[in-house]
């Protein structure tokens, strides 16, 4: 059971570049999540998904966009990357908004 | 608003010993709370919950913790820390009424070091 996944692991995007972070689910999972962590500042919610068709935006939106491509797929698009996003993105999952999460193991952004 | 405040970015402890980590909330709406684990390079993992039903609440790998309404904290505690116990730990509360998860707010994590 895979659970979370997200590729790509790793990135490395010049400033101006786009790139779309992709994840998937296998849980039947019907809300789907994007978080960036930064040291010291915790994890922040960027947008969520609380059922297929549907999105929302958490607390750190700007510069992104999401797409709920079905219910298993949740991808994150960076159209013009900058350097203050360079983070560890996360993805996760659950039941529902009531649920606990599952987190995948993270994509490693750096951009310079 | 809602607001998560852990105090201690580092914490250190000897195998064998208690572990306390401290989480202290503000909410406007009665809160859901949660604690979560981060092993090195993995995703957060759900330790335990607190959603109201008991203020005791008791978690995975023998942790727990206890909702103290009066001091506002969710404080997490382990009676003996094993080296497993090696990992960054997140306090979070649910930012708007009830237990949606969809809308968490974390604290900035303790990290958690366990000495031989």
């Amino acid at each position: 059971n895979a659970g979370v996944t997200q590729t790509p692991k790793f990135q490395v995007l010049k400033t101006g570049q786009s790139m779309t972070l992709q994840c998937a689910q296998d849980m039947n999972h019907n809300s789907m999540y994007w978080y960036r962590q930064d040291p010291g500042m915790g994890l922040r919610l960027i947008y969520y998904s609380a059922s297929e068709g549907t999105t929302d935006k958490g607390e750190v939106p700007n510069g992104y966009n999401v797409s709920r491509l079905n219910k298993r797929e949740f991808s994150l698009r960076l159209e013009s990357a900058a350097p203050s996003q360079t983070s560890v993105y996360f993805c996760a999952s659950s039941e529902g908004l009531y649920s606990p999460l599952h987190f995948g193991n993270g994509t490693r952004l750096t951009v310079t | 608003a809602q607001s998560v405040t852990q105090l201690g970015s580092h914490v250190s402890v000897s195998e064998g010993a208690l572990v306390l980590l401290r989480c202290n909330y503000s909410s406007s709406v009665p809160p859901y709370l949660f604690w979560y684990v981060q092993y090195p390079n993995q995703g957060l993992q759900l330790l335990l919950k607190y959603t109201s039903a008991a203020t005791l609440v008791k978690g995975i790998n023998g942790f727990e913790a206890e909702f103290k309404k009066s001091e506002t904290s969710f404080h997490l505690t382990k009676p003996s820390a094993h080296m497993s116990d090696a990992a960054e730990y997140f306090c979070a509360v649910t930012r708007g009424y009830g237990g949606s998860q969809g809308n968490l707010i974390f604290g900035k994590g303790t990290k958690l070091s366990v000495k031989p």
